[in-house]
């Protein structure tokens, strides 16, 4: 069965600190995708990123940054210079395999990030 | 290009009545997942919809219901309402095929009393 884990419940950080949220993931399957998203208090799920697990490239946009690691079942997302802007909880999901018609999503239990100014 | 859209945005209702709620999808995707998520929780995988025809299904008794229609539009139906039913109903909406990014409306959120 696929499980997605993120350990830390909340974090804390004053404004401008850098702030990594882990991922830990479990799957049988060879291929599978990985994301991340965004959930403001609003509510609406906010699309992060894709990654699929031929690609192991870190990947930067902006002030995020992604770090794969498919021998330690990692993939877990760095802001760099946190704002206020960024206080959200944050989902790590995963679906897969690649080969199958149904793409659920499983997600983790989310980071709450609260970011001080 | 228009966003996924979800109605109504908070609904209250008693426990053993039945509720529907509505999704419309992303312009241009054809295929439209239900979560669940609880009060502290991560969204939980109701079931999905492509060409009309649920196309998988999680966890979840048979009072969970849906449909979707030739626009894409689609509908969650809960029967017999339970308290734990009280949570943040999620609407996606992606292209078909495996590890498609699903979008996600602003949700609706059911209050089971």
């Amino acid at each position: 069965a696929q499980k997605v884990t993120q350990a830390q419940t909340e974090i804390s950080v004053v404004e401008k600190e850098d702030v990594t949220l882990d991922c830990v993931y479990e799957t049988r399957d060879t291929t599978y995708y990985l994301f991340w998203y965004k959930q403001p208090p609003s509510g609406e799920l906010v699309f992060l990123i894709r990654r699929n697990s031929f690609d192991e490239q870190n990947e930067i946009s902006g002030r995020y940054s992604w770090n794969f690691q498919k021998s330690t079942s990692s993939f877990n997302f760095t802001i760099t210079a946190s704002q206020v802007v960024d206080s959200a909880v944050y989902f790590c999901a995963l679906s897969g395999p690649l080969n199958s018609g149904n793409t659920p999503l499983v997600f983790g239990k989310g980071t709450r990030l609260s970011v001080i100014a | 290009e228009t966003g996924v859209t979800q109605s109504p945005t908070h609904l209250i209702k008693t426990r053993g009545q039945q509720v529907t709620l509505r999704c419309s999808s992303q312009s241009g995707h054809n295929t439209v997942s239900w979560y669940q998520q609880a009060l502290g929780q991560g969204p939980q995988f109701i079931f999905q919809y492509y060409r009309e025809e649920e196309n998988g299904r999680g966890n979840f008794p048979p009072r969970f219901s849906g449909l979707q229609f030739p626009n894409y539009s689609s509908e969650l139906n809960v029967n017999a309402l339970e308290l734990d039913d009280s949570a943040l109903y999620l609407c996606a909406s992606s292209l078909e095929g495996v590890g498609e990014t699903q979008y996600f409306g602003p949700g609706t959120r059911l209050l089971v009393l």
